[in-house]
């Protein structure tokens, strides 16, 4: 079955950059979706469509994509960001959602 | 508003089934399609199916064929999930999802 792959922890200090990458095969064919999930809460969406941010997301959220591999950066990085991040992809033939492990951001 | 509120926690013995309700509002409830996602403690999620409230149509992931069902009913409003044949394994919190906006999930414990 299809797998998207994240590394399972990232530190950053406040005010840096955190990056969150995810692998998958279809990841040129199908769009990438980042939540960003705290503990005890329900997942929120804070990229759709690779790079698109929702409306009440902030800014320093953002997503890009290269080949099999799409990124969360999150600029300037507050200690509220603490969380676990997960991506979620179709399959290639786009019948079947996917989600990543999770990564945990844990803010130094 | 656009809400997705779940029924409440349930306790069921191994080889019995569950059903968990999705009651939507703020926004017209054909016209999105519900996803269903579980979360077992410390885990991550787990893309269980979706439903189309409009058709009826629905898709499930291959691990949960034969034993989800998903349907609704538009004069309420509401989607649900039943699963069946429970084992240990599937406790966990299960949420209904559009994925721009998820229900505050439901716990369902399995045990004997």
């Amino acid at each position: 079955s299809y797998e998207l792959t994240q590394p399972p922890s990232v530190s950053v200090s406040p005010g840096q950059t955190a990056r969150i990458t995810c692998s998958g095969d279809a990841l040129p064919k199908q769009y990438a979706y980042w939540y960003q999930q705290k503990p005890g809460q329900a997942p929120v969406l804070v990229i759709y469509k690779d790079s698109e941010r929702p409306s009440g997301i902030p800014e320093r959220f953002s997503g890009s994509s290269s080949g099999t591999t799409v990124t969360l950066t999150i600029s300037g990085v507050q200690a509220e960001d603490e969380a676990d991040y997960y991506c979620q992809s179709a399959d290639s033939s786009g019948t079947s959602w996917v989600f990543g492990g999770g990564t945990k951001l844990t803010v130094l | 508003q656009v809400q997705l509120v779940q029924s409440g926690a349930e306790v069921k013995k191994p080889g019995a089934s569950v059903k968990v309700s999705c009651k939507a509002s703020g926004y017209t409830f054909t016209s999105y399609d519900i996803n269903w996602v579980r979360q077992a403690t410390g885990q991550g999620l787990e893309w269980m199916g979706w439903m189309n409230p409009n058709s009826g149509n629905t898709g499930y992931a291959q691990k949960f064929q034969g034993r989800v069902t998903m349907t609704r009913n538009t004069s309420i409003s509401t989607a649900y999930m039943e699963l069946s044949s429970l084992r240990s394994e599937d406790t966990a919190v299960y949420y209904c999802a559009r994925f721009d906006y998820w229900g505050q999930g439901t716990l369902v414990t399995v045990s004997s």
